[in-house]
């Protein structure tokens, strides 16, 4: 498995200000995968980030909207841009272990838009 | 379109009894499948997973069974345990040498009754 670390572990924000969240893993990994779930919802893929490349957007989601960095192997950033109350849900990044199918998660990122 | 689907949200055990989580796919192509449970405010943990290649993984109180002619999985907790009250999540995933990303399904809240 890996430890995946994730900040802020919540946040409250105003309308039309950004928010960076941070994913920090314990070894190195391929893919990073960033989730989200809204209230009451599954979760659903925003985009996979591979580094030094661009992130994969999933259908409904723009790089605009949810910018990705990954600068290494260990580490990568989503921030969500211009916030709405649309977008208060939980944010999770996830991996896989180099070679392993399983799937890891953070403790996820409690974003409340007001 | 929802290709996997938990049409339990909710599910109450009575403790040291067999919990049974279900879950429905429609891709016939999904070849892995995971099992999740998460905690309020915290991300979801991985459980158990299955390949496709078989029909039954056993890990400790937790069993997954796979049918795949039915596209059905099942997990199965056994006995339940009061700390297993959590929502149980089913995700799949399609065959890529690892590092796809996951389609979950909508949840099923378990609750464990003492």
């Amino acid at each position: 498995s890996a430890v995946i670390s994730q900040k802020p572990s919540r946040d409250i924000c105003q309308r039309g200000t950004s928010l960076t969240i941070q994913c920090q893993v314990d070894s190195q990994v391929t893919m990073m995968f960033w989730y989200r779930q809204q209230p009451g919802q599954s979760l659903t893929l925003i985009a996979t980030a591979n580094q030094g490349s661009e992130a994969t957007y999933e259908s409904g989601f723009v790089i605009d909207k949810f910018p990705i960095s990954r600068p290494n192997l260990t580490f990568s950033t989503l921030t969500v841009s211009n916030m709405s109350p649309e977008d208060s849900s939980i944010y999770l990044c996830s991996v896989e272990t180099t070679g392993g199918l399983d799937a890891f998660f953070g403790q996820g990122t409690r974003l409340t838009v007001v | 379109d929802q290709q996997v689907k938990q049409n339990s949200p909710s599910l109450s055990v009575q403790e040291g009894r067999i919990s049974i989580l279900n879950c429905d796919y429609t891709n016939s192509m999904f070849d892995y499948f995971l099992w999740y449970k998460k905690y309020p405010a915290e991300g979801p943990t991985f459980l158990i997973s299955i390949s496709s290649i078989k029909d039954k993984n056993e890990d400790g109180r937790f069993t997954v069974f796979l049918n795949k002619s039915a596209k059905h999985l099942s997990l199965h907790i056994v006995p339940s345990q009061p700390g297993d009250s959590a929502v149980y999540f089913c995700a799949a995933k399609l065959p890529n040498f690892g590092n796809e990303k996951l389609t979950f399904g909508t949840g099923t809240r378990l609750t464990i009754i003492p």
